[in-house]
């Protein structure tokens, strides 16, 4: 594997389950991200992660848990989340938080449809 | 309210002219400014920068312009060809409050047809 990797792609949940979505990157780097895409919006920042200690958290509800147990591995533990939650969810990573003023290498995204 | 603005959801081009994608951005503190592309299914991919002591930065067939006064950056593709269609997303980044990193706020994309 190479770059950054996310599973699963694709992601259907109810109301009332609990899931996670997993990001891991192959580059050496010490910095992950969470972004979200929603329909016809900007990618939305979520949380930001500095050698496995989060540095950002903006302002992304509870029912959202991120968990950087080592600064190759990043998950997002999701729980009751609302039909308005489905988007695609991004991860992404970089050689150290804001290198190169924002330069960020993405996954493919885990696209998330919550029933 | 957005800090950065993509205007134009959408743009067509035919193969071989000029595609200009066309960002503004509101915050004065933006340091640096990049664009990034995304194909379908795939991640969004670093494209080209520039910071803000320049207003002209180019890579290849990729110039980016900045109009600082104007609060406006443009993105030219010359010439464009099929394999340039994909969303161009703009991104913009200041020093964050805690002094340290400069992490990017992107724009809603901009879709480029390039019709051969």
């Amino acid at each position: 594997e190479t770059g950054v990797t996310q599973t699963p792609r694709h992601l259907v949940m109810g109301m009332t389950n609990k899931k996670s979505l997993k990001c891991e990157q192959h580059l050496g780097h010490n910095a992950m991200y969470w972004y979200k895409q929603s329909a016809k919006k900007p990618l939305e920042l979520m949380f930001v992660y500095s050698l496995e200690e989060r540095v950002e958290n903006n302002s992304v509800p509870s029912r959202f848990s991120p968990e950087c147990p080592n600064s190759s591995h990043l998950f997002l533990h999701l729980h009751t989340l609302q039909p308005e939650d489905s988007a695609l969810y991004l991860c992404a990573s970089s050689q150290e938080v804001g290198f190169r003023g924002g330069f960020l290498v993405f996954g493919p995204g885990t696209r998330l449809t919550v029933l | 309210d957005q800090q950065v603005k993509q205007n134009s959801p959408s743009l067509s081009v035919q193969e071989g002219r000029i595609s200009i994608l066309n960002c503004d951005y509101t915050n004065s503190m933006f340091d640096y400014f990049l664009w990034y592309k995304k194909y379908p299914a795939e991640g969004p991919t670093f494209l080209i920068s520039i910071s803000s002591i320049k207003d002209k930065n180019e890579d290849g067939r990729f110039t980016v312009f900045l109009n600082k006064s104007a609060k406006h950056l443009s993105l030219h593709i010359v010439p464009s060809q099929p394999g340039d269609s994909a969303v161009y997303f703009c991104a913009a980044s200041e020093r964050s409050a805690s002094g340290g990193s400069y992490i990017p706020t992107f724009g809603r994309g901009t879709s480029l047809i390039v019709h051969p």
